[in-house]
């Protein structure tokens, strides 16, 4: 079980704005900063947003992140039916000494 | 273009070790603040780190396997190697390595990311 709880599941339809959130705790998520990163089945995971708000190159802006204490969120507005895909967030912990990935969030596109 | 992929063998036994092998193109393991993970995923199921290398060879490990993983660099061949002992069927998943290009602590705590991935190889534990 992750320690990182996430939604199993999420759904939009094009167009809409979606969030998907990510909770955590003070020895990871309140401590550090979260990446997220998503996944199309059968396919390598690849990283949307890190360091709780920084879009690598290439990423639209439709995609944004944020942290509060010990919670962290996905949004997507303009929801496309390429976003469909599972999400994953991803936190160190402290007191692991090691990374924490998230439950995971299916998105459907309706 | 960094590029990273997976290798080794796809069947073992339980028991057996698995020795998984990272090749890393697109830079240098010895570059200063460059890292490599492992992270694996069971067949419909979440990701699970295992382990991470620092360019200064400095090692991190998963509390809950670190008896049971080895992970090393080779520099001269830009690979990393993962090993894995006393495999069980639930070992089960798809393994990747990815890329970490730095980390650095400010007072948002800890930064550090995987980009890119590796294709992932998939590994099945079974007699």
């Amino acid at each position: 079980q992750s320690v990182l709880t996430q939604t199993p599941s999420a759904s939009g339809t094009p167009g809409q704005r979606v969030t998907i959130s990510c909770s955590g705790s003070t020895s990871n998520i309140g401590s550090n900063s979260v990446n997220w990163y998503h996944q199309v089945p059968g396919t390598a995971p690849k990283l949307l947003i890190y360091s709780n708000n920084q879009r690598p190159s290439g990423v639209p802006d439709r995609f944004s992140g944020s942290k509060s204490g010990t919670s962290a969120s996905l949004a997507i507005s303009g929801l496309q039916s390429e976003d469909e895909a599972d999400y994953f967030c991803a936190a160190w912990d402290d007191s692991l000494n090691g990374w924490l990935f998230g439950g995971g969030t299916k998105l459907t596109v309706l | 273009q960094i590029t990273l992929k997976e290798s080794g063998p796809t069947l073992v036994k339980p028991t057996q070790t698995l020795t998984l092998t990272c090749t890393c193109s697109g830079f240098s393991l010895r570059t200063s603040g460059v890292g490599v993970g492992w992270i694996r995923q069971p067949p419909g199921k979440a990701l699970e780190w295992l382990a991470f290398i620092y360019w200064n060879d400095d090692k991190r490990y998963s509390p809950s396997l670190r008896n049971r993983l080895t992970i090393t660099k080779d520099t001269s061949k830009n690979q990393v190697v993962l090993t894995m002992t006393n495999m069980d069927p639930v070992d089960t998943a798809t393994y990747y390595c990815a890329h970490s290009p730095t980390y650095y602590y400010d007072i948002g705590g800890y930064h550090n990311w995987f980009d890119p991935w590796g294709q992932g190889t998939l590994v099945t534990v079974s007699s």
